[in-house]
């Protein structure tokens, strides 16, 4: 079973960089069938989607994130990963990394991993 | 804001049958685009429930059902149980956003 876990510092401080990776199981990154996606959720609010990578490289973001994102996929660990830079406050969040299915699930978040919450504090 | 508009809350008893609506426009939902639901229980990540509009997942009961239409989708969960006590979010795609990916705001679902 695809097991998808999330990894990185769970406080960051204002003005620098977010770095999560997210390491995926059972599942090649490789895989022609699968992008891989990064979603949030500010404690309290809903879903916001961050971005998308598949991994020949090819990236889609969220407009209003999209200065700030940069997604890669690492082939030889078979991990994909995010760095968000200039976080203040308004980044904290529960962090999600998933699976996007291109043929199966209609493109749908059919994995996800249990999410792991960064805090932008001083 | 979100682009797809979800009721904040939705409750009912054990057995009974509720639906969660989701509300979106021309730019999104009444495009082409697919609506996907998700189920998020506490402590957990999402889960998938719905894909392509009204399809399930294998190992999702039946109980859980949703349909598209126009510039709306809804979810409709028949024999309320405890279990399915947690948070409901629909997402599509919005063609005036580049096709970017776009969540409602969710639905908290309380069985009483």
């Amino acid at each position: 079973q695809l097991h998808l876990q999330e990894s990185g510092p769970g406080l960051v401080k204002p003005s620098e960089t977010l770095s999560l990776t997210c390491t995926v199981s059972v599942d090649s990154v490789t895989s022609s069938s699968y992008y891989w996606g990064w979603i949030r959720q500010p404690p309290g609010k809903g879903l916001e989607w961050i971005g998308t990578v598949y991994h020949s490289g090819t990236t889609y973001k969220n407009p209003s994130l999209a200065s700030r994102i940069t997604m890669s996929v690492d082939t030889s660990t078979n991990q994909f990963s995010l760095k968000l830079t200039s976080v203040t406050a308004a980044d904290t969040a529960f962090y999600f990394c998933a699976r996007v299915n291109r043929w199966s699930a209609s493109g749908s978040f059919d994995s996800w991993g249990q999410g792991t919450l960064v805090t932008v504090s001083s | 804001q979100s682009v797809l508009t979800q009721p904040p809350s939705v409750s009912g008893a054990p057995g009974q049958r509720v639906t969660i609506s989701c509300t979106g426009g021309d730019s999104n939902i009444g495009t082409a685009y697919d609506v996907h639901w998700y189920q998020h229980l506490q402590g957990l990540g999402p889960k998938l429930l719905i894909y392509g509009n009204n399809i399930r997942p294998s190992g999702v009961p039946d109980r859980f059902s949703a349909s598209k239409s126009g510039t709306s989708a809804s979810l409709a969960i028949s024999g309320l149980q405890p279990e399915d006590e947690g948070d409901y979010y629909c997402q599509s795609y919005d063609k005036s956003l580049g096709g970017a990916v776009v969540f409602g705001g969710g639905t908290k679902l309380t069985v009483l």
